[in-house]
This record gives C-alpha cells, structure tokens and sequence, in this order.
C-alpha cells in the first residue's frame, strides 16, 4: 500500500540534542499527523497539523505543515531517555467515501543514549 | 488513554484457524477506522465505518476479513482461515466524540499465526 517517504529511518543521540524528522508525499493532504508508537502499543497522538504553513508546538514537540500540503516536518527539543520509540508521520485525506483515511510514514525510530 | 480498548491484546493461533477481534471506543463517534500493521512498517488503512456502514474496504482486506459495527458503536474484524502472512498488529482508530476528525488508537491485537 502507498505510504509516504519518512527520513530519517532511525536516530542515536545524545541526551538534551534537538531531532527533526520529515515526511514528504507526492499527495496533498488536508492534515498532517505525528503519532508516537512504543513497543506492543498502539500509536499515541502528538501533534495535529489542520492548514497549510501551521507551526504548533506542544511542550518540545513543534511541527509544521509544510506550504505545498505534500510535507511535514516534526522537531524535537533537548532530547530526554524517555523520548525513545518509534515516530510516525500520517497524511488524512477528506472528501468521498475515504473520509479521514490515515496514509503512514514508515516511521523514524529514535535512540537517545543517557 | 483514549478510551479506545481492543480484546484481546494478543492471539497466538494455527494457520486455517478463525479469530476474532474486538473494539470498544468509549466516545460513540460515528466514524471507525480498522488498521493492520507488520513489523518494521507504518499502520496501513483496512477498512472504515460509519455508523453501522461499512463504506471502504483496503485492497489489503482479502474475502477472508469481514468487518461489523452492528450498533455504531463497538466493532469486530474476523479473519477465517489465518494465514501465516495474517501475522500483524490490528489497530481500531476513532476520532474522540465532538472532536475533529483526528483519529486516536486503541492499543492493537497483536496476531501470531503459527
């Protein structure tokens, strides 16, 4: 199935260094998603991207809709041990009977050492 | 939490065997999102209510799935005869009630086919 291109694949870091990851698409989406996924769980929401430009912060998470609507990036700030897992972008469509389908990155998975 | 339960969390059965799965949003929003997704990947869409209807089937979703919401509330996904390639994580996803569309996961079933 389509999935959109998500980089890096994985990340080893230092404690307290800043990440960025992105997603891009050769698809518009209405809205950009970050989930954050740990082993055995299912994806746990982090930030909501609903227009186009948006910048939104939540905490040391800040991510942004990219202008074109096919990309998104996700930053993290001074990292922390419990910031490990797996991070995953997902692009929503809207209209027809695919009304809020999900379309997944395959995921960055994030290593900080202590 | 996000109120999103899914029974049971894990299932260990043989192949040609039938198995059931199970989810219970807590908020009663009219949409349900089912989601598969395999090791090392992000989730992939299979299947989307609304209400009781079920109005778009992933090519992913073989003539062995079979997906029900019988009240608009609770859903079950059923696969009949497992295969080996069956072996994934299923996730339920509904938006929280009043909200927009943003999706929140249950925490999956874990499937192993032996």
């Amino acid at each position: 199935g389509q999935q959109l291109n998500q980089s890096p694949q994985s990340m080893f870091i230092q404690e307290g260094e800043d990440v960025s990851m992105n997603c891009t698409s050769s698809s518009i989406f209405n809205t950009w998603l970050w989930y954050k996924q740990e082993p055995g769980e299912g994806p746990v929401l982090l930030i909501a991207l609903y227009k186009a430009g948006e910048l939104t912060s939540n905490g040391r998470l800040t991510a942004q809709f990219g202008i074109t609507r096919k990309d998104s990036f996700l930053n993290i700030s001074a990292s922390i041990p419990s910031d490990v897992g797996i991070y995953f972008c997902a692009g929503q469509d809207a209209g027809g009977t695919s009304y809020g389908k999900l379309t997944f990155g395959q995921g960055t998975i994030l290593t900080v050492h202590p | 939490d996000t109120g999103v339960s899914q029974n049971p969390r894990h299932k260990i059965t043989k192949r040609g065997q039938n198995v059931t799965f199970r989810c219970d949003p807590i908020s009663e929003h009219n949409r349900l999102y089912w989601y598969r997704q395999t090791l090392g990947q992000g989730p992939e869409f299979l299947t989307y209510f609304q209400n009781e209807a079920q109005l778009e089937k992933s090519r992913l979703l073989s003539d062995r799935f079979s997906a029900e919401r019988p009240k608009g509330s609770f859903s079950t996904l059923e696969i009949q005869r497992t295969e080996q390639g069956d072996s994934a994580m299923y996730l339920c996803a509904t938006p929280l009630e009043g909200s927009t569309d943003t999706q929140y996961f249950g925490p999956g079933t874990r499937l192993t086919v032996l």
